[in-house]
């Protein structure tokens, strides 16, 4: 069973561009998620969708971060304008909705430097 | 809302010894209780979880942690430390449900160190 997969796996940008991380989750998994990692930090949640639908986007900064996932499937985070602090890895993870255990399957990261 | 509590953000072991990493939760409902590891450059890594069945969860790679309630506790051991044990480990907290519940927060992680 192929895993989640993320790319780029690395992208090096200057504050005030933008960049897009994209996600294939685990085939048939209707949750999705985009937590972003700080340098030392664990993993914070960013968006949480199910199916095409946002379940929850509290903490996503949403003056500068977006994000889609329109037919249900993969899924698109993008950062615009990036500032300095926004340097980490953005790490998509899925669960299939019938797994009330909360398992989350991640991919390997997107890690995001800004200049 | 539920938390976790990493206690040491660096753990320092030879190899062959124990190994004993620290997290304690808050939860106001029955938690379930996750334990990732990240080696370097890689995603998160399931290593076990605790879902309210037996409260000794035993993992891959020969780590094992318990849950105990009175001390709102899930420590991560191994008995004999490997060098391939380098890496981060992350301890997480979910609670039973869909939705918002099913989200992981996750503790600010333990960085495990082996020495010959």
């Amino acid at each position: 069973e192929a895993g989640v997969a993320q790319s780029p796996r690395y992208k090096i940008i200057e504050k005030r561009q933008s960049v897009a991380f994209w996600c294939n989750p685990i085939s048939g998994h209707a949750t999705l998620y985009w937590y972003q990692q700080i340098l030392g930090q664990g993993p914070k949640l960013l968006i949480q969708f199910q199916n095409n639908g946002v379940v929850d986007d509290s903490q996503l900064p949403k003056d500068r971060f977006s994000a889609e996932r329109l037919k249900g499937v993969d899924s698109t985070l993008k950062i615009q304008p990036a500032k300095l602090e926004d340097s980490a890895v953005y790490l998509c993870a899925s669960k299939a909705v019938t797994a009330n255990t909360g398992e989350l399957f991640f991919g390997e990261g997107s890690r995001l430097t800004v200049l | 809302a539920q938390s976790v509590t990493q206690l040491g953000s660096h753990v320092s072991v030879s190899e062959g010894a124990l190994v004993l990493l620290r997290c304690n939760y808050s939860s106001s409902v029955p938690p379930y209780l996750f334990w990732y590891v990240q080696y370097p450059n890689q995603g998160l890594q399931l290593l076990l979880k605790y879902t309210s069945a037996a409260t000794l969860v035993k993992g891959i790679n020969g780590f094992e942690a318990e849950f105990k309630k009175s001390e709102t506790s899930f420590h991560l051991t191994k008995p004999s430390a490997h060098m391939s044990d380098a890496a981060e480990y992350f301890c997480a907290v979910s609670v039973s449900g869909t939705g918002t519940a099913s989200k992981l927060t996750f503790g600010t992680g333990t960085r495990l160190q082996v020495m010959l």
